[in-house]
């Protein structure tokens, strides 16, 4: 009955892999975000996809590719991972507009490249 | 650009009223949030606020918004040892697709 889920939890992976984190919403939300957490638990919104189309587009290098497959999933791909990738990636969903445009948050991933 | 700040660190004693600040630069913000992250945890959220009002109350937390100030606080009643955690101020502001911008976050501490 989790609203907003993310797998997995933890990745530990060596710099130079491609890794995949996943993330689900069973809220019914048209819109679905992914931020990351730095060292400083500073949170930075990285993209957002409304109806599995991207909206948002932060500067983020293109070694992160988000994919949607359908508007309940929001994937993040990241091929060549850095050093400074480590940090907590979490997901989002909300609904367009209005008061349902509060975004929900999902427990987060914490992505350590060694 | 939109910019959200919050002071980093407060700490309290058990029992007494914590406030927790937070300015942001755009104007067209249309709601503002308040987030609780414990440590190790996800992001919970705690309230929120329309732009057109100028207070609100939920049980323990009281939410003011002086729009003409830019200045959002976060008030918390009774601090527990339980609400040690980090809050974190966020505005969604109208200039394009639910863009929600967040503060550094407070780190509240409370001690006995």
């Amino acid at each position: 009955d989790t609203a907003v889920s993310q797998t997995p939890k933890y990745l530990v992976t060596q710099m130079g892999n491609d890794k995949s984190i996943k993330c689900e919403q069973n809220l019914g939300h048209d819109t679905m975000y992914w931020y990351k957490q730095d060292s400083k638990k500073f949170l930075k919104i990285m993209f957002s996809y409304n109806n599995k189309e991207l909206i948002i587009n932060e500067t983020v290098p293109n070694r992160f590719s988000p994919k949607s497959p359908d508007k309940a999933h929001l994937n993040l791909h990241i091929n060549s991972l850095e050093l400074g990738d480590s940090a907590v990636y979490f997901c989002a969903s909300s609904q367009a507009t209005g008061l349902q445009e509060t975004q929900y948050f999902g427990p987060g991933t914490r992505l350590l490249v060694l | 650009g939109e910019d959200v700040e919050q002071s980093l660190f407060l700490s309290v004693r058990e029992g007494d009223s914590s406030v927790i600040n937070c300015t942001y630069t755009d104007s067209s913000s249309t709601y503002l949030y308040w987030y609780k992250q414990e440590p190790g945890a996800g992001l919970q959220l705690l309230t929120y606020i329309f732009s057109n009002m100028d207070m609100k109350q939920d049980q323990r937390l009281t939410v003011l918004l002086n729009k003409k100030d830019k200045h959002l606080s976060l008030r918390i009643a009774d601090t527990q040892t339980g609400d040690s955690a980090i809050y974190f101020c966020a505005g969604l502001f109208s200039g394009g697709y639910n863009k929600l911008i967040f503060g550094a976050g407070t780190r509240l501490a409370v001690h006995p």
